[in-house]
């Protein structure tokens, strides 16, 4: 199975503040990475696909890149509502694999 | 627009068995791969299975092979898993998803295994 590590678990930052989440895969996996935000009690929404490309109607400041086993998520410029638990996905092989989370909060 | 609604959470015993529903609509729904994914009680979220638009091929995570079954009904836009010999973790919320890489999630339904 691939393994997908999350960096980090949990952290607080400030609204303006630019922030990267890294997602490192056991092995590689191509582009075959997916974003998430979650908050609580609400569906999960996809914010990237293919490692890089913004879903529609996601805000430009959320960006993703990486190829192989190191992927990164930033958000250029943090916003209120955009405090919630960010998820990667690996769908390059089966089991599909989530990363363990990064609960991003108000510092 | 595209919607799918999850229904046939609730509580069951260890052991027990439940039935879960996805009612799909807005897209032709024997087009699309569809999935189950699950967010158990401060935990994340888990991937549990996925079907091929033709039902030919199923994929499971390896904690519910053997006990639960993906399936669907192209003919009534439905997706279902089948849950069995239940364990209390698999007390989680469990959402239907479409796609491989998840576009579009249903609201999810609750499902309590607890004596």
């Amino acid at each position: 199975d691939i393994q997908m590590t999350q960096s980090p678990s949990a952290m607080s930052a400030s609204v303006g503040d630019r922030v990267t989440i890294t997602c490192r895969a056991s092995q590689g996996i191509s582009n075959y990475l997916a974003w998430f935000q979650q908050k609580p009690g609400k569906v999960p929404k996809r914010l990237i696909y293919a490692s890089s490309s913004l879903q529609s109607g996601v805000p430009s400041r959320f960006s993703g890149s990486g190829s192989g086993t190191e992927f990164t998520l930033t958000i250029s410029s943090l916003q209120p509502e955009d405090f919630a638990t960010y998820y990667c996905l690996q769908h390059n092989s089966y089991p599909i694999t989530f990363g363990q989370g990064t609960r991003l909060d108000i510092k | 627009e595209v919607q799918l609604v999850e229904s046939g959470g609730g509580l069951v015993q260890p052991g027990g068995s439940l039935r879960l529903s996805c009612a799909t609509s807005g897209f032709t729904s024997s087009t699309y791969w569809m999935s189950w994914v699950r967010l158990a009680p401060g935990k994340g979220l888990e991937w549990v299975a996925n079907i091929k638009p033709d039902g030919s091929q199923k994929y499971y995570v390896d904690s519910v092979k053997g006990r639960f079954t993906i399936s669907r009904d192209n003919a009534k836009n439905s997706m279902f898993l089948e849950m069995n010999s239940l364990r209390a973790e698999d007390t989680a919320v469990y959402y239907c998803a479409r796609d491989i890489s998840l576009l579009y999630w249903g609201q999810g339904t609750l499902v309590t295994v607890s004596s």
